[in-house]
C-alpha cells in the first residue's frame, strides 16, 4: 500500500513569504507527526496529533509556525513570514495507534529560505 | 546533558566486520526505536523496542530498562548498511513525543 506522501519535496521562498507543506498519512493511521532536521542536524520534534484529541503543539519553535489535521488524515503545517534559520527538511510520520508505537516517515519536503 | 545519547557518533568499518551501535537514555519510557536515514534522507524505522531483543536479518537490537540503554548490532557488516543510525525514545511523562539522540554515522568501506 502507499506510504506517507508529503508535498512539495522542494520548497524555495524568500524571507518573508508565508509557505505550506502538506502531508498524506497512511490510510487507517491515527496518529501523526512532524519532525525537522536542520543542516548537519539531528531530528527535532515539532507537533503531534493523536486521533480527535488537541495536538500537542509544545514543539513548535515560534508562533510563526502552526498545524492542523483535517478529518483526522492529511495535514498541513504553516509557516509564517519565513526565516533563514527555517530552512531545514521538514518530515512527516504517521503510526497506527500513537503513544510510542511505529512511525511511518514520509521522504519530507525540502525547505530553503532565500 | 541530552535525554538520549549515543556512541560512538561517527563509526567506519571494513566489510564483514561486526558492528555495534549504543544508545543510553535519562528519562523513563515505554519505547525505545531505533531510526535508519540513508544519504538520501529517508527514514526507516528498524525496531520498536519495549524489553529483551529483538533481531532482523543480520540487524539485532537490545535493551536493558534498569540500565536504560540499548544496543544495535549489525553482523557482517555490507557497505550498503552504510547510514545514520537514530536512536529514539518515547517518554512515560511529559509531553508525548520521540526524543532522538544524534546519530551514528556508520561507514561500511569494502
Amino acid at each position: 500500500g502507499a506510504g506517507v506522501s508529503q508535498s512539495p519535496s522542494n520548497k524555495v521562498t524568500e524571507k518573508g513569504k508565508d509557505v505550506e507543506l502538506r502531508c498524506d498519512p497512511i490510510s487507517g493511521h491515527t496518529a501523526l507527526y512532524w519532525y525537522r532536521q536542520s543542516l548537519g542536524q539531528g531530528l527535532e520534534f515539532l507537533i503531534y496529533f493523536q486521533g480527535n484529541s488537541a495536538p500537542d503543539k509544545s514543539g513548535l519553535p515560534s508562533d510563526r509556525f502552526s498545524a492542523e489535521r483535517t478529518g483526522g488524515s492529511v495535514s498541513t503545517l504553516t509557516i509564517q513570514r519565513t526565516q533563514q534559520e527555517d530552512s531545514a527538511v521538514y518530515l512527516c510520520a504517521s503510526s497506527l495507534i500513537g503513544n510510542g508505537d511505529t512511525q511511518y516517515f514520509g521522504p519530507g519536503t525540502r525547505l530553503t529560505v532565500l | 546533558k541530552n535525554e538520549v545519547e549515543q556512541s560512538p557518533q561517527n563509526l567506519t568499518a571494513q566489510e564483514g566486520e561486526f558492528i555495534t551501535i549504543n544508545c543510553s537514555y535519562s528519562v523513563g519510557i515505554s519505547a525505545l526505536h531505533w531510526l535508519q536515514q540513508h544519504p538520501g534522507g529517508g527514514i526507516v524505522s528498524l525496531f520498536m523496542l519495549s524489553s529483551g531483543k529483538k533481531k532482523h536479518g543480520r540487524l539485532i537490537a537490545t535493551i536493558n530498562i534498569q540500565e536504560k540503554h540499548s544496543s544495535l548490532h549489525i553482523t557482517a557488516s555490507h557497505p550498503r548498511d552504510s547510514a545514520v543510525y537514530i536512536c529514539a525514545v518515547w517518554e512515560i511523562q511529559g509531553a508525548q513525543k520521540l526524543v532522538f539522540g544524534q546519530g551514528t554515522r556508520l561507514t561500511i568501506n569494502p
